[in-house]
């Protein structure tokens, strides 16, 4: 079945621990991204990937950091997680840009 | 103002009833135009993608696009207690990413 799937699906943590959220997608995609999801606000997008060691920076990057070492898996990393950091985290993964989305199930993160 | 804005809901309507979820945009550089549907506790689906100006239909789904006044549309016909879920629009534009409303949640009443 073609997917992107999030590990965990929920976290709780303590300020500064650092942490990772891993995504792996099986459909060969090319472009990958990371979003934050929280209420009032829709989706703001932390980091893209077009592909293998190419990131970028999305709308919201601060305190978040990402790698795309192979195709398939696009790890989100928290070095020093904060209280605002809590939230729904997306992984997305497309064939490019210019088409739709295919989304995880989301991870979410509490920041005590 | 926010590129893209939809009324939060919730929007409560019987089972059969036609829904028209709307969207209104910002940016006249938009030309493709999608919709997501998410699930509660679920990462959003592509449901609709639109090109331009103009109706989709795809089985009890219509996609409308008035680019003249940066006005997109959703139609549900036939709604069923399944058809429970908030709607996200995502339009972009041929040099951007895409931008997603903070979505309109829908309840469909048995």
């Amino acid at each position: 079945e073609a997917q992107v799937t999030q590990n965990p699906r929920y976290l709780i943590t303590v300020t500064g621990k650092k942490l990772t959220v891993t995504c792996s997608q099986n459909m060969n995609h090319e472009y990958m991204s990371w979003y934050r999801q929280d209420p009032g606000l829709g989706l703001r997008q932390i980091y893209y990937s077009m592909n293998v060691e190419v990131t970028d920076k999305g709308d919201v990057p601060e305190g978040y950091k990402v790698s795309r070492k192979e195709k398939r898996n696009f790890p989100l990393i928290l070095e020093s997680p904060s209280p605002n950091q809590t939230s729904l985290y997306f992984c997305a993964s497309s064939r490019d840009q210019n088409y739709g989305y295919t989304f995880g199930s989301g991870t979410r993160l509490t920041v005590v | 103002q926010k590129e893209v804005e939809q009324d939060p809901g919730p929007l409560s309507v019987p089972e059969g009833a036609i829904v028209s979820l709307n969207c209104t945009y910002s940016n006249s550089a938009f030309q493709y135009f999608m919709w997501y549907r998410q699930y509660s506790r679920k990462g959003p689906e592509l449901l609709m993608y639109t090109y331009s100006s103009g109706n989709k239909e795809d089985g009890r789904f219509t996609a409308q696009v008035d680019k003249s006044s940066k006005y997109i549309s959703l139609f549900i016909r036939d709604s069923q207690p399944s058809d429970s879920a908030t709607y996200l629009c995502a339009p972009r534009s041929s040099a951007s990413k895409i931008i997603f409303g903070s979505g309109t949640r829908l309840s469909i009443r048995p």
